[in-house]
């Protein structure tokens, strides 16, 4: 089954510690990408892989890190994070950046920064 | 930078009326996708539009793409309780890395039983 997994699901954490949210495709895609999701503010992307090894930011990438050292996996690292990160994140996928085709998405984390 | 933009941003409906969404692009758009996030899930891509004034209809959806290539609708017609979510239009911005989807806010649609 096609699909694009996020870990954790739901994170409450404090200001300044660390952290991670994994993506994991098995679509074989190329193209993978994160999103914040904010209310009224739709969905903003932070970073963007055009392939292994090839990163970008997105519109808001402020506080956000990224690698993409194999093609099915695109971490999501907060350095230090804080409350103005709070909201629900989704990676999204699809099979090359060129092509103007469906986004596949993960099932969301909700992460709160206290 | 590309701006999509949704009206309304809440759409409140009694069950078995229609009702329409609106988006609008500010630069004129190869193509327009739209997704269905349901409350507590996650975006999924329902139809994408490609010609100037097409329209295509998904049983009591039908979607259309302006004749310029800036703005498309949703209509919904016989609205059911399992329509309820948010509805959102994205567009492509062409980048030199990759073809980037810009997201309108999205219409949030709460059914009235």
């Amino acid at each position: 089954e096609a699909q694009v997994t996020q870990n954790p699901r739901y994170l409450i954490t404090v200001t300044g510690k660390k952290l991670t949210v994994t993506c994991s495709q098995n679509m074989n895609h190329e193209y993978m990408s994160w999103y914040r999701q904010d209310p009224g503010l739709g969905l903003r992307q932070i970073y963007y892989s055009m392939n292994v090894e090839v990163t970008d930011k997105g519109d808001v990438p402020e506080g956000y890190k990224v690698s993409r050292k194999e093609k099915r996996n695109f971490p999501l690292i907060l350095e230090s994070p804080s409350p103005n990160q709070t909201s629900l994140y989704f990676c999204a996928t699809k099979p090359q950046g060129f092509m103007n085709t469906e986004a596949f998405f993960g099932q969301g984390t909700r992460l709160t920064v206290v | 930078g590309q701006q999509v933009m949704q009206i309304p941003q809440y759409q409140h409906v009694q069950e078995g009326e229609d009702f329409t969404t609106y988006c609008n692009s500010s630069t004129t758009l190869s193509n327009i996708q739209w997704y269905k996030q349901r409350p507590g899930g996650h975006p999924v891509f329902l139809i994408q539009l490609v010609k100037s004034g097409e329209v295509k209809k998904q049983k009591r959806l039908t979607f259309q793409f302006g004749e310029a290539k800036k703005n498309s609708s949703l209509h919904i017609t016989a609205t059911q309780t399992t329509d309820v979510g948010t509805y959102f239009c994205a567009g492509p911005t062409v980048k030199a890395a990759g073809n980037k989807l810009t997201f309108g806010g999205g219409t949030r649609v709460l059914v009235k039983p």
